[in-house]
């Protein structure tokens, strides 16, 4: 029973597009998500994070969009480029309950030149 | 800056065989945790400890045991490896607690049980 689910196992887009990965969750006490990006043979790395008190969150070409009523996250890059080819994990978690954060599969983004 | 280091990077097993992931942080960070990921699927938890000498598990705990005797250090145990526990399994700390705050992750062990 997967909490956290990103559909998308992999998508395509040209360098200077939009890169929209998306997200959905099915535990409606989770408050806080994060994205993650990995490249190959490494760890994953923090991206940007959304609490659940807000809709939008941005850092510089990446905003996170929050829509709690359809349990549902995305992750905008633009314009996209080839060094953000890597798989981006969705994560969630209940503030201040425990320290489980439930990851997403992952989506493979690859952005051609 | 180390960060969060992992050793080894790679390992295989025979079955019935039992091994140590070692995991070190250098950044003072009172959370620790271990996850593991299987192919295609989410990171999934391990194990993880508030600070020394408290550890608790997490989703996936059967077949490990961990111990935090030190702030910087969380090894992972695999007693009896299993098939099963092939896998990539990732270290990772946190400076905040609850559940927010990002995590730093470790390079990772991919482990294979033959």
């Amino acid at each position: 029973d997967q909490q956290v689910k990103q559909n998308s196992p992999s998508l395509s887009v040209q360098e200077g597009r939009i890169s929209i990965l998306n997200c959905d969750y099915t535990n409606s006490m989770f408050d806080y998500f994060l994205w993650y990006k990995k490249y190959p043979a490494e760890g994953p790395t923090f991206l940007i994070s959304i609490s659940s008190i807000k809709d939008k969150n941005e850092d510089g070409r990446f905003t996170v969009f929050l829509n709690k009523s359809a349990k549902h996250l995305s992750l905008h890059i633009v314009p996209s480029q080839p060094g953000d080819s890597a798989v981006y994990f969705c994560a969630a978690s209940r503030h201040n309950y425990g320290q489980n954060f439930v990851f997403g599969p992952g989506t493979r983004l690859s952005v051609l030149p | 800056n180390a960060g969060v280091t992992q050793t080894p990077k790679f390992r295989i097993l025979k079955i019935g065989q039992s091994m140590t992931l070692q995991c070190a942080q250098d950044m003072n960070h009172n959370y620790m945790y271990w996850y593991r990921q299987d192919p295609g699927m989410g990171l999934k938890l391990i194990y993880y400890s508030v600070g020394a000498g408290i550890t608790d598990k997490g989703e996936v705990p059967n077949g490990y045991n961990v111990s935090r005797s030190t702030t910087e250090d969380f090894p992972l145990r695999l007693e009896l490896a299993a098939p099963s526990q092939t896998s990539v399994y990732f270290c990772a700390s946190s400076h905040l607690k609850g559940g927010t705050g990002e995590l730093f992750f470790g390079e990772g062990s991919r482990l294979t049980v033959l």
